[in-house]
């Protein structure tokens, strides 16, 4: 299977911060590639799909970028609300993977 | 308004049984490729299992085969993931979520603990 490894686990950053996290896929999985982000005690909430492509609703300060093995979802000036913890996952085929998540902390 | 409402969970002895429920509102759920997401107290998210659209083929984690069941009911515009053989290691909260353009969108979720 597939495994998708994201970096860093946990990153502490100031609002207003520019923050870039990184998900690597084992093999090729084209552009196949979304980002949600968690909240506690909350289902999460697709904001990047196809790589890069950014749903509905969410804010233009999230980007994704990256194709093939290497994938990156750049928030480009931190806002309170984006302290979240945040998954990429490959849907490229069965069985779909998720990252471990990327715990984003205020410093 | 798409909205996925999910059923079913509690507290069930290792070696049991649960059936959960996703009851889909806002859109055809025989229109929809399916998939069920778990996430154990603390721990990231896992892909459980998936069912297609059109021909419905189902697929699952290597963790559940042979344990779980995925199945919609197009009449109750409702998916059910058949729980067998529970492990402790299944307790988790369990999402359903719409596969179009990936996950979404997903349900609130519901709480399966499995201990004596």
């Amino acid at each position: 299977d597939i495994q998708m490894t994201q970096s860093p686990s946990t990153l502490s950053a100031s609002v207003g911060d520019r923050v870039t996290i990184t998900c690597r896929a084992s093999q090729s999985i084209s552009s196949w590639l979304a980002w949600y982000q968690q909240k506690p005690g909350k289902a999460p909430k697709l904001l990047i799909y196809k790589a890069s492509s950014l749903e509905s609703g969410v804010p233009s300060r999230f980007s994704g970028s990256g194709s093939g093995t290497e994938f990156t979802l750049t928030i480009s000036s931190l806002q309170p609300d984006d302290f979240a913890t945040y998954y990429c996952q490959r849907y490229n085929s069965f069985p779909y993977t998720f990252g471990q998540g990327t715990k984003l902390e205020i410093k | 308004e798409v909205q996925l409402l999910e059923s079913g969970g509690g507290l069930v002895q290792p070696g049991g049984s649960l059936r959960l429920s996703c009851a889909a509102s806002g859109f055809t759920l025989s229109t929809s490729a399916m998939s069920w997401v778990r996430q154990a107290p603390g721990k990231g998210l896992e892909w459980v299992s998936g069912i297609s659209v059109g021909d419905g083929s189902t697929y699952y984690a290597d963790s559940v085969k042979g344990r779980f069941t995925i199945a919609r009911d197009n009449s109750k515009n409702t998916l059910y993931l058949q729980m067998n053989s529970l492990r402790a290691e299944d307790t988790a909260v369990y999402y359903c979520a719409k596969d179009l353009k990936a996950f979404d969108p997903w349900g609130q979720g519901t709480l399966v603990t499995v201990s004596s």
